[in-house]
């Protein structure tokens, strides 16, 4: 079966640090997709950031980078220049053909 | 911008009520999602659908049916509402894809009494 794993319940980071989030999976599978979504207090879930397996290259999204590992099924989130706005639920998400899993979500604190 | 309605945004019903909720999206999504979202658990998919009248269970389909009459309508119905789902109910869309992200709604906290 699938699992995303998020190790971090909360973290907290100073405003203009760089900070990043973990992400483990679990998959036989070779092709799939992952994502990172954000959830800000009372507001819509968005996405942040995607990364198809089958690419090398870690996605980049301005302030918002990616480590893929796809030997070692990490896949951590980092954010740089943080800003009081990034404050939020961070969940990594799985997809792969009719599979949608997602992780228990990181709380971020951003202190100014 | 994509735009995922959710009916309510609280909603309180009591135990063995018949309990509908209502999602619709404009951009004429294929796929179509209900998660149920519980601290320290995420997001858990209850059904998806990826056409009309089409549906396929998720990882906890016990205690819920969906129906899809319309592809830009898609509900979650709770048959016998009991306490151990009150919870944050999401929907979310998203074109046929796999690799396309999900669009997900203002969320609905349901509350069974």
């Amino acid at each position: 079966a699938q699992t995303v794993t998020q190790s971090q319940p909360e973290m907290s980071v100073q405003e203009a640090e760089t900070v990043t989030l973990s992400c483990t999976y679990d998959t036989s599978e070779s092709d799939y997709y992952l994502f990172w979504y954000k959830q800000p207090p009372s507001r819509q879930m968005i996405l942040v950031i995607r990364q198809e397996a089958y690419k090398q290259q870690n996605a980049t999204e301005n302030r918002f980078s990616v480590n893929f590992q796809k030997a070692a099924k990490s896949f951590s989130l980092k954010i740089s220049d943080s800003q009081l706005g990034d404050a939020a639920m961070y969940f990594c998400a799985y997809s792969n053909f009719n599979k949608f899993y997602f992780g228990s979500g990181t709380k971020l604190n951003v202190k100014p | 911008d994509v735009k995922v309605t959710q009916s309510s945004r609280y909603l309180v019903k009591r135990t063995g009520e018949k309990v509908f909720l209502e999602c619709v999206q404009d951009m004429d999504h294929e796929n179509m999602f209900w998660y149920r979202q519980d601290p320290g658990l995420g997001l858990r998919l209850i059904y998806f659908s990826y056409d009309v009248k089409m549906k396929e269970k998720g990882d906890i389909p016990e205690g819920y049916s969906v129906s899809r009459e319309k592809k830009e309508r898609f509900s979650l119905i709770l048959e016998s509402a009991s306490t151990n789902q009150t919870s944050m109910y999401l929907c979310a869309s998203a074109y046929g894809a796999e690799n396309q992200p999900q669009h997900f709604g203002d969320g609905t906290r349901l509350s069974i009494l």
